[in-house]
């Protein structure tokens, strides 16, 4: 079975620091996608990334993805409240199956 | 507007009853999905339906039941409830091409006391 770990599973930082948030699979994976969910609403596509060692850029948001194609990164400079909600790492299974997601970082930005 | 929308957004119920929840999208897309996310924010899958053929079917109970009557509409229904059903249930819409992402409606919190 593919798993997709995702930590920290909580982070609660100030307005202005950076952070990480890791997404860690012993599978390979043809791509990763991140997405951002908000309280009461669906989780909503930030970015795929496709080639191993691929880096994508949105504003202060950078993600990576590992050489090997099992792990991926999202990496957030200078924080904001409005960066605030659940983050999910998510890619597709084996052929045949659906997207699988991580358990996902809930994210806190305090001013 | 073009999106994934499902009906009830709330839907609280008791032990036992039956109850569906409805999903439509507009974004002419092939394939359409059912996901539960639990207390814990876990998304699960349950469903995958491709121009209304079940794909996907994971352990699901069998008191749940996809119905497809066009690409576009993906209801659920659920026979005999359980306090277990209790989360939020998210319909989404995707193209069928691999990696394709998905677009998700804003959920149906169902609460069985």
């Amino acid at each position: 079975t593919q798993l997709l770990e995702q930590s920290p599973q909580f982070l609660s930082i100030q307005e202005g620091e950076n952070l990480t948030v890791y997404c860690n699979s012993s599978s390979v994976f043809s791509s990763l996608q991140w997405y951002r969910q908000e309280p009461g609403e669906g989780p909503v596509l930030l970015v795929t990334v496709v080639t191993g060692g691929e880096v994508k850029k949105l504003k202060r948001l950078t993600f990576q993805f590992g050489d090997a194609r099992k792990d991926s990164s999202l990496h957030i400079t200078a924080a904001q409240p409005g960066d605030t909600g659940l983050y999910l790492c998510a890619g597709e299974g084996q052929a045949g199956t659906a997207l699988i997601f991580g358990k996902g970082t809930t994210l806190s930005v305090s001013s | 507007d073009t999106a994934v929308s499902q009906t009830p957004k709330y839907l609280v119920t008791q032990m036992g009853n039956d109850k569906s929840i409805k999903c439509e999208q507009n974004l002419g897309h092939d394939t359409m999905y059912w996901y539960k996310q639990d207390s814990k924010k876990f998304l699960k899958i349950m469903f995958s339906y491709n121009n209304k053929e079940l794909i996907i079917n994971e352990t699901v109970p069998n008191r749940f039941s996809p119905k497809s009557p066009d690409k576009a509409h993906l209801n659920l229904h659920i026979n005999s409830l359980e306090l277990g059903d209790s989360a939020v249930y998210f319909c989404a819409s995707s193209q069928r091409d691999r990696d394709s992402p998905l677009h998700f409606g804003n959920g149906t919190r169902l609460t069985v006391t």
